[in-house]
C-alpha cells in the first residue's frame, strides 16, 4: 500500500526557521517524484515544487523560488519542505504528494500526505 | 501561465441529482494533462479523474469527466452525502508546471 506520512503539526514564530517532513513507503521511493501543495486557510491548492529522489532534481513555482527548499533522503524515504525565516503569511496547511512514476510532463498527483499544519504567529 | 477558472463557485443540490462542474482554461490545455480531485473538508485532497477523463482507481463510476481544448467538465451522475465536498482541476503547464483552479463547493440544498 502506497503511504505518504507527514510529520505533525508546527507552531512557530516569525523569523525562525523549519524543516517538515513526508515518509514514503509501499513502492519504490527514489524513481517517483514528490510534490509540495500550499493551502491558506479557506482558500485553494498551490503547487509550490518538485523533487526526483533518485538525483535530487528539483523544480520551484516561480512563487516559491527563494522562499523555501524542498529536499529528499532516498535512503530513508524521506522528502523534506523547509523555511530559514518564517512569516506569518506562510501560515498554511501543506501537503506532500505523489506523481504517478519517473515523468514530470503531463502528471498529476495520485497519493498524498495526510498534511501538515504549519502555524506562525508572534 | 495558463489560468484555470472553475464554475460555478459553489453549487447547491439534493443527494440522488446530477452535478455538472466546469473547468476552463485561459489556453488549450492537451486533454492528457487535465486531472480533477475532491477535498472533503478536513481532509488532504484525492484524485478523481486523470486525463481528462479516466477515473482514478477505486473511484465510483459515477465519477465522469470530459471535454477538450478550454473546456472540462466534471460529472457526478446521481450525488451520494459523501460527495458534497469541493472539488479541483489541476493542469500541467509549462511555468509553473502545475496549476490548480479556484475550487468548486458542492453543497448539499
Amino acid at each position: 500500500e502506497v503511504q505518504l506520512v507527514q510529520s505533525g503539526a508546527e507552531v512557530k514564530k516569525p523569523g525562525e526557521s523549519l524543516k517538515i517532513s513526508c515518509k514514503g513507503s509501499g513502492y519504490n521511493f527514489p524513481n517517483y517524484w514528490i510534490a509540495w501543495v500550499r493551502q491558506m486557510p479557506g482558500k485553494g491548492l498551490e503547487w509550490m515544487g518538485v523533487i526526483y529522489p533518485s538525483d535530487s532534481d528539483t523544480r520551484y513555482s516561480p512563487s516559491f523560488q527563494g522562499q523555501v527548499t524542498i529536499s529528499a533522503d532516498k535512503s530513508i524515504t524521506t522528502a523534506y519542505l523547509q523555511w530559514s525565516s518564517l512569516q506569518a503569511s506562510d501560515t498554511a496547511v501543506y501537503y506532500c504528494a505523489r506523481l504517478p512514476g519517473p515523468q514530470l510532463i503531463g502528471r498529476y498527483f495520485d497519493y498524498w500526505g495526510q498534511g501538515t499544519l504549519v502555524t506562525v504567529s508572534a | 501561465e495558463i489560468v484555470l477558472t472553475q464554475s460555478p463557485g459553489t453549487l447547491s443540490l439534493s443527494p440522488g441529482e446530477r452535478a455538472t462542474l466546469s473547468c476552463r482554461a485561459s489556453q488549450s490545455v492537451s486533454s492528457s494533462y487535465l486531472a480533477w480531485y475532491q477535498q472533503i473538508p478536513g481532509q488532504a485532497p484525492r484524485l478523481l479523474i486523470y486525463a481528462a477523463s479516466a477515473r482514478a482507481t477505486g473511484i465510483p463510476d459515477r465519477f465522469s469527466g470530459s471535454g477538450s481544448g478550454t473546456d472540462f467538465t466534471l460529472t457526478i451522475s446521481r450525488l451520494e452525502p459523501e460527495d458534497f465536498a469541493v472539488y479541483y482541476c489541476q493542469q500541467y503547464g509549462s511555468t509553473p508546471l502545475y496549476t490548480f483552479g479556484q475550487g468548486t463547493k458542492l453543497e448539499i440544498k
